[in-house]
């Protein structure tokens, strides 16, 4: 099946910095979405994006389809964007979506 | 108003006891799922129901029985709990098989 690989797995950020993080994937997608699990535990839908580039305040993504890999960028980090965020795929032709490990971010003050 | 609930939000039980996880989506869709999160984060799917028919059913033990009444409502029925299902419970669900999911906030399954 399908391998999806999120990297860094953690991330400490000073508040107001930048940070990429990324999602690679083994095999064609019809189907990509972001999401941030925040400290209570909620999934929040970032983005939904199987190909091209979407920005949402200070947050944007990119998804190069063709050499399977994702970016997600968090601009002027805040202690709020603390949490786990999982890049979640759906091979082409399949309806199994998959979910990244995650990446840590915690946000200092 | 809340898109996708799930009740309860927390869960204690005793090792053997058989439990129910409710969910509901007011959206309109037709695709529900049920996803398992353990310990580390992972999240991995369980079951999928789409117009109430099981379209996805990974490899879960057979103790784990989900049924869809109607295409609004995913339930979770777990027989003989084991310490290993403590873990939290994600429903979601989609406009169809393809589209983008909507979460619910999750059970905490704890058993003892």
């Amino acid at each position: 099946g399908i391998q999806v690989e999120q990297s860094p797995p953690d991330l400490i950020l000073q508040e107001g910095a930048n940070s990429t993080l990324r999602c690679n994937f083994s095999d064609s997608v019809n189907n990509l979405q972001w999401f941030h699990q925040n400290p209570w535990g909620q999934l929040i839908n970032l983005f939904y994006i199987p190909s091209g580039t979407k920005q949402n305040g200070r947050l944007s993504a990119t998804t190069v389809a063709t050499e399977r890999y994702s970016l997600l960028y968090i601009s002027s980090s805040q202690t709020t964007d603390s949490g786990v965020y999982f890049c979640a795929v759906r091979n082409t032709g399949g309806f199994k979506t998959i979910f990244g490990a995650g990446t840590r971010l915690f946000v200092k003050a | 108003d809340t898109a996708v609930s799930q009740t309860p939000k927390y869960l204690v039980t005793q090792m053997g006891n058989d439990k129910s996880i409710k969910c509901e989506q007011n959206l309109g869709h037709d695709t529900m799922y049920w996803y398992k999160q353990d310990s580390k984060k992972f999240l991995k799917i369980m079951f999928s129901y789409n117009n109430k028919e099981l379209i996805i059913n990974e490899t879960v033990p057979n103790r784990f029985s989900p049924k869809s009444p109607d295409k609004a409502h995913l339930n979770l029925h777990i027989n003989s709990l084991e310490l290993g299902d403590s873990a939290v419970y994600f429903c979601a669900s989609s406009q169809d098989r393809q589209g983008l999911q909507y979460f619910g906030a999750g059970t905490r399954l704890s058993v003892l």
